[in-house]
């Protein structure tokens, strides 16, 4: 079956500008996470949702980032007057249910380069 | 909070060989999980084995097996008969068991399975 997808693969930016990532999760998994994970390190958790809504965004950086997934299917991260800083790859994953007893299946990324 | 330290950064092995891959991990929690993740050149997270803290028997799965140390908050993991197609950066991950808690991962190690 289709896995977690995420567009666009790679996504190249002036710093200033304002760049949507797109994760497209397994149907019917109702827990979304979005990671980030900068060159040399581990993921990063930005922020999770439950359904339609966020359940956690204690990890988004600040308010420059946003996510949304108004239908609970489909979730975007919004990145606004990006900086430098914020290149990265950007990794969504899903799962049936939250909490560790579900697997997260992660998506493939996002390479976010800000010029 | 929690944290997840790997010691090597990079390791390599002879095709055939055991390697073993080094975890450690801070927390207060009682009951949690712990993960290895598998990340080949494509990006995509793959998780590889899991182990629920109360649980005193180590996981194993096929070639993989961890030795789970509570007390010494320890966690490795073990490839046996390593194939080319093991190559690739290895992530260990922390989850709390309970309440909607994202993984949180140790900044891996680059592993490369030598012909």
């Amino acid at each position: 079956g289709a896995g977690v997808s995420q567009t666009p693969s790679n996504k190249v930016t002036e710093k200033g500008k304002y760049v949507e990532l797109r994760c497209d999760p397994i149907s019917g998994h109702t827990a979304l996470y979005w990671y980030r994970q900068s060159l040399g390190q581990g993921p990063e958790f930005l922020i999770y949702f439950q359904g339609t809504g966020a359940a956690d965004d204690s990890g988004l950086p600040n308010d420059r980032f946003f996510a949304v997934r108004p239908e609970g299917s489909v979730s975007t991260l919004k990145i606004q007057r990006t900086e430098r800083g914020d290149s990265a790859v950007y990794l969504c994953a899903s799962s049936l249910g939250s909490g560790p007893s579900y697997e997260q299946y992660f998506g493939p990324g996002t390479r976010l380069t800000v010029t | 909070a929690q944290t997840v330290t790997q010691s090597q950064p990079e390791m390599s092995v002879q095709e055939a060989e055991t390697v073993t891959l080094s975890c450690t991990y801070d927390t207060s929690e009682n009951n949690y999980y712990l993960f290895w993740y598998k990340q080949p050149p494509s990006r995509q997270m793959i998780l590889v084995i899991r182990q629920e803290a109360y649980k005193q028997q180590n996981a194993t799965e096929n070639r993989f097996s961890v030795n789970f140390q509570k007390a010494a908050k320890s966690f490795s993991l073990k490839i046996s008969d390593s194939q080319l197609g093991d190559t690739a950066m290895y992530f260990c991950a922390f989850m709390k068991h309970s309440g909607n808690t994202p993984l949180v991962f140790g900044k891996g190690t680059r592993l490369s399975v030598i012909a």
